[in-house]
């Protein structure tokens, strides 16, 4: 099974800042005949489902501020909110869907400092 | 609008069996890949067992291939999930979630029903 690995576990911003969120997978989620990354991210408010926010590592899903971006290829990703507001405060999640199983990254605590 | 709704959780014996449904609308069932996250009290989210596209092929998670079951019925507009062999750690909250059109990745959730797995 492909591991995705989050970093850091938890993170405080303050409004208005940066917030970048990484993600390792232990193979490549890069489909080389389409050149497109298998990679998407999710964000999860307490009580709530996750909601989409990117897939193919960097498409955002419609609907979804454009203060959030994806970037990475192969195996490093990167989540950024260019500017913080208080609604982002939620757990973030990568997950893979190059291969079954579809694995998720353990989560990151996003927080206002 | 897409709507998803799960039914059938609850509290079972270790070794039991449950059936979850996941009634959907707003959208054209059948073409779609659908799938079964689940979430432990506290923890991350684990993919269970899905879908893949609008095709019939059927894709499970180490952890409850041999034990669970998928599966659609395109008529009723439902996806179920069929659990047996309970065990402890298979407690959680499980959503439903559809793909999107472009990808295998979840752009509708349900609000998921609690599975307690206890004596």
């Amino acid at each position: 099974d492909i591991v995705m690995t989050q970093s850091p576990d938890s993170l405080a911003v303050s409004l208005g800042e940066r917030a970048t969120i990484n993600c390792k997978s232990s193979l490549s989620v890069l489909y080389s005949s389409n050149n497109k990354n298998y990679l998407a991210w999710y964000q999860q408010k307490p009580g709530q489902p996750p909601k989409l926010l990117i897939y193919w590592a960097s498409t955002r899903e419609s609907g979804v501020p454009d203060r959030f971006s994806g970037s990475g290829s192969g195996t490093d990703f990167t989540l950024t909110i260019s500017s913080l507001q208080a609604e982002d405060v939620a757990v973030y999640y990568c997950q893979q869907y190059y291969i079954t199983p579809y694995t998720f990254g353990q989560g990151t605590k996003l927080e206002i400092k | 609008e897409v709507q998803l709704s799960e039914f059938g959780g609850g509290l079972v014996q270790p070794g039991g069996s449950l059936r979850l449904s996941c009634a959907a609308s707003g959208f054209t069932f059948s073409s779609y890949g659908m799938s079964w996250v689940r979430q432990a009290p506290g923890k991350g989210l684990e993919w269970v067992s899905g879908f893949s596209g609008s095709g019939g092929a059927t894709y499970y998670a180490d952890s409850v291939r041999g034990r669970f079951t998928i599966s659609r019925d395109n008529s009723k507009n439902t996806l179920y999930l069929q659990m047996n062999s309970l065990r402890g750690e298979d407690t959680a909250v499980y959503y439903c979630a559809k793909a999107v059109a472009a990808a295998d990745v979840f752009g509708h959730w349900g609000q998921g029903t609690l599975v307690t797995v206890s004596s």
